[in-house]
């Protein structure tokens, strides 16, 4: 079965550094990776979706990669601030409709 | 910005009763999905749901998980005799494509918990 991996369960780091978050899978090759953001007791909310023909994406301070020969994406925040702080999951986007997730990366920003 | 509403937002109840959770989707989205996330834990494709038919399940949506489309504006999660496992957090979404970019658009959540 697909399997999606990221391998940090938290990651630290100073405001205004730039955060860096893997996302490896396996057992599939999807045609889309999608990355969203969710904060304590919320639902996810979508940031980026990457398609397997882009190497990479960018938005406002966001950065996602995807290397398909690796199987993996990351995913950047550049100058990074303590509002940044949240869950960060990956994802990917089956054939049929269905999203499976990454058990999520916590980042936390301290000023 | 139109956002999907979830309710209620938090639903206690008792082992072997039947529980009802509402998702109101964008109004104009036509492919609907229930999640779940136990605590602590990945969040979990349960259902999608196309032209008021299920077009996939996973393993977990067992007989005891229904879904509807009881109107042209709710979609609901029916759970027949509630297990102390599944309490979660449950996370309707929707989508305007099954394809191409898919973005699903989640709501807010209703934290169940069996006792």
């Amino acid at each position: 079965s697909q399997k999606i991996e990221q391998n940090s369960e938290a990651l630290n780091i100073q405001e205004g550094k730039t955060a860096t978050l893997t996302c490896n899978y396996t057992n599939y090759s999807p045609a889309y990776l999608q990355w969203y953001r969710q904060d304590p007791g919320r639902g996810p909310v979508f940031l980026l979706l990457i398609r397997e023909n882009e190497k990479e994406k960018r938005k406002e301070r966001l950065k996602v990669t995807f290397d398909t020969t690796l199987k993996q994406s990351l995913f950047h925040i550049t100058a990074s601030q303590p509002a940044d702080s949240a869950t960060y999951l990956c994802a990917l986007l089956t054939h049929t409709g269905k999203l499976i997730f990454g058990q999520g990366t916590t980042l936390q920003v301290k000023p | 910005e139109p956002e999907v509403t979830q309710t209620p937002s938090h639903q206690v109840t008792q082992m072997g009763q039947e529980v009802i959770l509402r998702c109101v989707p964008i109004s104009n989205h036509l492919y609907f999905y229930w999640y779940r996330q136990i605590l602590g834990q990945k969040v979990e494709f349960l259902v999608s749901f196309y032209n008021n038919e299920i077009s996939e399940k996973s393993e977990i949506f067992d007989d005891q998980f229904s879904v509807e489309r009881p109107d042209g504006s709710n979609f609901t999660l029916k759970i027949r005799s509630t297990k102390l496992e599944d309490s979660a957090m449950y996370f309707c979404a929707s989508s305007a494509s099954s394809t191409s970019s898919n973005i699903q658009y989640f709501g807010a959540g209703t934290r169940l918990s069996v006792l």
